[in-house]
């Protein structure tokens, strides 16, 4: 009831197409959903998050689309760059006081020019 | 900097040594965490403190390891009679207190031979 699944495990896109990347959840505890980017050598950079009462959220060429009936979310990223090349992860979090998070196992993206 | 720092970036030891790692967080953050990130695999929560208080431990977090945030500032990470199996990145995070907002650091690598 922890897990986050995430998929795929790696995606290629070309430049201009659009990255999709889903996660699925079954703990209806969780009330936070943000998804990080994360560099070779750096830490997680937190990219756009949402919360269960919203279907939609964009920012930029980000988009978090969430189907809380399927308790499924994913991340669509519009005119992919090649620097847009990392890896994704997406993370839930219960609404206690603790706000850790629960991480899915990544998706490494690679857009080709 | 602002930003969330980690000491070393990199630390190979051999099985059995004691190692050491600190995170410095940001200055006005009352939130610090520790998270274990083996390759291909998105970050495991291991431990957070408020302040100086160390209020939850995961059951990843064996005997073997101790976290210490003395003075509410920054935080230690102790690793005694390091194991092959501890080979991984460990991330430190900081947040202002009840936020999800993350800010991780760029990670400690540690290779134990």
């Amino acid at each position: 009831q922890q897990q986050v699944k995430q998929s795929p495990q790696s995606l290629i896109v070309q430049k201009g197409g659009i990255s999709i990347i889903n996660c699925a959840y079954e703990n209806t505890a969780f009330d936070y959903f943000p998804w990080y980017q994360q560099f070779p050598g750096k830490g997680p950079a937190l990219l756009i998050a949402i919360r269960p009462d919203v279907s939609e959220k964009k920012e930029g060429r980000f988009t978090i689309s969430f189907n809380k009936s399927a308790k499924q979310f994913s991340l669509h990223i519009m005119d992919s760059q090649p620097g847009d090349s990392a890896t994704y992860f997406c993370a839930a979090s219960m609404g206690d006081s603790s706000y850790k998070l629960i991480f899915g196992s990544g998706t490494r993206l690679l857009v080709r020019p | 900097d602002t930003g969330v720092s980690q000491d070393p970036r990199h630390k190979i030891t051999k099985r059995g040594q004691n190692v050491t790692f600190r995170c410095d967080p940001i200055s006005e953050h009352n939130r610090l965490y520790w998270y274990r990130q083996t390759l291909g695999q998105g970050p495991e929560f291991l431990t957070y403190f408020q302040n100086e208080a160390q209020l939850e431990k995961s059951r990843l977090l064996s005997d073997r390891f101790s976290a210490e945030r003395p003075k509410g500032s920054f935080s230690t990470l102790e690793i005694q009679r390091t194991e092959q199996g501890d080979s991984a990145m460990y991330l430190c995070a900081s947040s202002p207190l009840q936020s999800n907002g993350y800010t991780f650091g760029s990670g400690t690598r540690l290779t134990v031979v």
